[in-house]
Parts: C-alpha cells; sequence; structure tokens
C-alpha cells in the first residue's frame, strides 16, 4: 500500500496570503495528482503531473499552480488566497506505469477567512 | 462527453440488511472501474476495482460490485452492513484513451446511513 503524506491537515489563514499545501510519496510513483473536493461533493481533477518537470492542468479550473521538481514531491500553491478557494484538497499517485488505480493521503481541509 | 452517475445521493438502511449503491457511466471507449470509501476527514479508500477479466469483483470490507457492459453499469452491494460502513462511497471511471489516460472521473458520490 502507498504511503502518501498531506501537510497540513487543516489550514485557516486570512485573505491574501500565499500557501503551499504540500504532497509527498515515498514509494517513487510516476503520475500524481490533485484534486478539489467541496463539502458534499464530488472531487475534481485540477492538476496532475506523470514526472518530473511534466504538470498538467485537469478538468476543472483552478487559480492554483503546482511543481514536480523531484519525484516525490507535489507542491500546490496559491499566490493569493481567497474565501473561495475555501475546500478540501486531496492529493493522489499511482504505483506503477500502466496501474490506474490511484492512492490518496489524508488530505488538507483549507479554509479562508 | 465522458460521464459518471451515481444516482442515490444518499442511502439509509439498517444494519444487518443487504444494501446496493448504483454507479451508470457513459463512455465510448474501454473504461476501467473503481469504488473508493471516505470516512469524516479522511482521504479516499480503494474498495475495488475492474480492470479486465471476471466481471463480478470483491473487494474489502465484504463488498463486490458487478460490472455490466451493455446496461454501462457498476453498481456496488453487500449483503449485511454494519454501523461501521456509515461513510461516502465514490464511484470513479478511467478512460483508456490518449494524453489523459489514468485520469479517473469521479460521481458525485452516495451518503450510506447505517442506522442500528
Amino acid at each position: 500500500e502507498a504511503d502518501i503524506y498531506q501537510t497540513p491537515r487543516y489550514l485557516v489563514i486570512g485573505t491574501g496570503k500565499k500557501i503551499t499545501l504540500e504532497c509527498s510519496q515515498t514509494m517513487g510513483h510516476d503520475k500524481m495528482y490533485w484534486y478539489q473536493q467541496d463539502p458534499g461533493m464530488e472531487l475534481h481533477l485540477i492538476h496532475y503531473s506523470y514526472g518530473v518537470n511534466s504538470t498538467e492542468k485537469g478538468d476543472l479550473s483552478s487559480e492554483s499552480t503546482v511543481s514536480r521538481i523531484r519525484t516525490e514531491h507535489f507542491p500546490l500553491t496559491l499566490e493569493s488566497a481567497r474565501p473561495s478557494h475555501t475546500s478540501q484538497y486531496l492529493c493522489a499517485s499511482i504505483p506503477f506505469s500502466g496501474s490506474y488505480e490511484q492512492y490518496f493521503g489524508p488530505g488538507t481541509r483549507l479554509t479562508v477567512t | 462527453a465522458q460521464s459518471v452517475t451515481q444516482l442515490d445521493s444518499q442511502v439509509p438502511v439498517f444494519e444487518e440488511a443487504p444494501v446496493e449503491l448504483r454507479c451508470n457511466y457513459s463512455s465510448s471507449v474501454s473504461v476501467y472501474l473503481f469504488w473508493y470509501v471516505q470516512y469524516p476527514n479522511q482521504g479516499l479508500q480503494l474498495l475495488l476495482k475492474y480492470l479486465s477479466g471476471s466481471t463480478l469483483v470483491k473487494g474489502i470490507n465484504g463488498f463486490e460490485a458487478e460490472f455490466n457492459k451493455s446496461q454501462t453499469s457498476f453498481h456496488l452491494r453487500k449483503p449485511s452492513v454494519h454501523i461501521s460502513d456509515t461513510a461516502e462511497y465514490f464511484c470513479a471511471v478511467s478512460f483508456n484513451y490518449g494524453g489523459s489516460q489514468g485520469n479517473l472521473i469521479f460521481g458525485k458520490g452516495t451518503k450510506l446511513s447505517v442506522k442500528p
């Protein structure tokens, strides 16, 4: 089973602040994903990466940005947080090429006041 | 366009009763199918998956699902639920095409509430 870590688990921050949500995995997975999930709603893909220096936007438009400088690390950044960014952010990864089952981290619940 | 529909947003059921959570998808290409469970304030945990082979797949916690290609469905079942099964369940589909291969599309989720 994959080990995927997300920090912080909970974050309350004021409007206009810059934030970075961390996601890391220890299994050398190539593919990593960020999802946004509003309370009681489905998950929407906002970013994904197929490897180092590879990043793509997902189906849901997001003001956040991502980077993939190391295989194990896939941070998500919001340059200027707004209340509309309040949501849960879930990170996931796929163990190996050809596998389609994504393994999820515990999530970061972000509240922007 | 590809889509996933979970027909019931909430399913209340009594403990030890059977349950079925319904999922339909729309696609013109081959698919891989998944059910995930989410407990409060946690990430998603894989319950089971269909990639190929037998259309009846068994997963963790006594859950099973059946892939029906003609009806484009992948319903989740459990013959006898427990209080601990109370959670939200998401059906997800991966469409086997192009540059988005492996990306998942999720349904809106079904909240299963098991009452004593």
